[in-house]
């Protein structure tokens, strides 16, 4: 079965400061995609960045950047320069085959990010 | 704003009564999906849609859920004889596929469900 695990339930972070969320996956499927979410209170999920398996560098996307460790089968994202409209949970989703070999979205159990000023 | 749109936004319910959800995905999209969330968890998938066709369902849907997408544009979620435990927010998501290509998927706000 797919797993992701997020094993950081909330994490504190300073305005301006970096901060990594953890996020580490279980997979037997040679090729899958990872994404990183991020849910603010309003409920609504907000896309931020994806990763591929077979992609050799990291996925950035402005601010946002992702850690891949493919031996380690970690994906951590990475959100540099805090802002307090970063407050939000965020999830780790990975995208593999169903038992029907048709692919779906997993989710982790998500990691709520306070910034403070 | 042509982003995935989801009405009603929140449907509070009797036990035993049924429910339907609205979900319009983005203009041109071929897939729709359907993922509900409970409190504290992240989204679980239900099913999805290539176009018209229901391609994939989960086991966590049972008989009493049924979702239609019958031109391939819009998509219904009926929820028949609710029941407490179906409480939860419901999101749909689309995204557009091509052969190859990542399946990057676009929530809409979601519709949250209460059964009292």
């Amino acid at each position: 079965a797919q797993k992701i695990t997020q094993t950081q339930p909330g994490m504190f972070v300073q305005e301006k400061e970096a901060v990594t969320l953890d996020c580490t996956y279980d997979t037997s499927d040679p090729s899958y995609g990872l994404f990183w979410y991020k849910q603010p209170s309003s409920g609504e999920m907000i896309f931020l960045i994806y990763q591929g398996s077979y992609d050799q560098q990291n996925a950035t996307e402005g601010r946002y950047s992702l850690n891949f460790q493919k031996a380690r089968k970690s994906a951590n994202l990475v959100i540099s320069a805090s802002q307090l409209g970063d407050s939000a949970m965020y999830f780790c989703a990975i995208l593999v085959p169903m038992d029907t070999g048709r692919r779906a979205l997993t989710f982790g159990s998500g990691t709520r990010l306070q910034v403070q000023p | 704003d042509t982003g995935v749109s989801q009405d009603p936004r929140h449907k509070i319910t009797k036990r035993g009564q049924n429910v339907t959800f609205r979900c319009d995905p983005i203009s041109e999209h071929n897939r729709l999906y359907w993922y509900r969330q409970t409190l504290g968890q992240g989204p679980e998938f239900l099913t999805y849609f290539q176009n018209e066709a229901q391609l994939e369902k989960s086991r966590l849907l049972s008989d009493r859920f049924s979702a239609e997408r019958p031109k391939g544009s819009f998509s219904t979620l009926e929820i028949q004889r609710t029941e407490q435990g179906d409480s939860a927010m419901y999101l749909c998501a689309s995204s557009l596929v091509r052969t190859g290509g990542t399946d990057t998927q676009y929530f809409g706000p979601g519709t949250r469900l209460t059964v009292l």
